[in-house]
């Protein structure tokens, strides 16, 4: 399984961008990279995924490298809510095509007034 | 409102009784999961289902049984057997097979007195 590095904490201003790296040097070809985040006492919420190319939805934006083996999620105008546990995972095809997610212990992020 | 619903929010049962998690989903998802959470740490995979009538072990198997008699349940049993069973149980579904991302529920908090 492909395993993922995360700094355990990171700070960053109400309003500001929050950029969290992760490294995941042994990917290969076909795993995507999945961020969720976990607010205390509640269940992962997905916030995005991609394989190759950089990404963007309503809630953050993607950056994967060109070799693939280290990604930034950006939360562009962070918020008080967004102070969560952000985890990084590689997608692992198992036994007959199911899929699992691999969690590592992930970044807390704290978001200060 | 489509999503995934695991009751109840907190449980306490006695130690050596059996006691069973439940997780329904009206996403029309074929495959659903079962994480384990323990304090401070990422999540670890007990069960999976692709379909209806079948499921696989997970990495943490062991003290745990679970049935996928409809598509829309996925009811975990903690058994006796589970030497430490005392931690947050998460469920996840995902539309199947393949590169489609895991919704997870809200959460059980189990404590073995």
């Amino acid at each position: 399984d492909a395993k993922t590095t995360q700094p355990p904490s990171m700070d960053c201003a109400e309003g500001r961008a929050a950029n969290l790296p992760c490294n995941h040097s042994t990917i290969s070809g076909n795993e995507y990279v999945y961020w969720y985040r976990q607010i205390h006492s509640q269940g992962p919420q997905y916030i995005i995924h991609g394989l190759k190319n950089n990404e963007t939805n309503e809630m953050a934006s993607l950056i994967i490298t060109e070799d693939r083996k280290s990604s930034t999620l950006i939360l562009p105008h962070a918020t008080l809510r967004d102070t969560a546990v952000y985890y990084c995972i590689v997608r692992v095809v198992g036994i007959q095509g199911a899929q699992k997610l691999v969690f590592g212990q992930g970044t807390r992020l704290t978001i200060n007034p | 409102d489509g999503g995934i619903t695991q009751s109840p929010k907190y449980l306490f049962r006695k130690e050596g009784q059996n006691v069973t998690l439940s997780c329904e989903q009206n996403l029309n998802h074929d495959a659903m999961y079962w994480y384990r959470q323990d304090p401070g740490q990422g999540l670890r995979l007990i069960y999976y289902s692709q379909i209806v009538n079948d499921f696989q072990k997970g990495d943490i198997a062991e003290g745990y049984s679970v049935s996928r008699e409809k598509k829309e349940s996925f009811p975990l049993t903690v058994t006796s057997a589970q030497k430490n069973p005392t931690a947050f149980y998460l469920c996840a579904s995902s539309l199947g097979q393949g590169a489609y991302t895991q919704y997870f529920g809200p959460g059980t908090r189990l404590t073995v007195l």
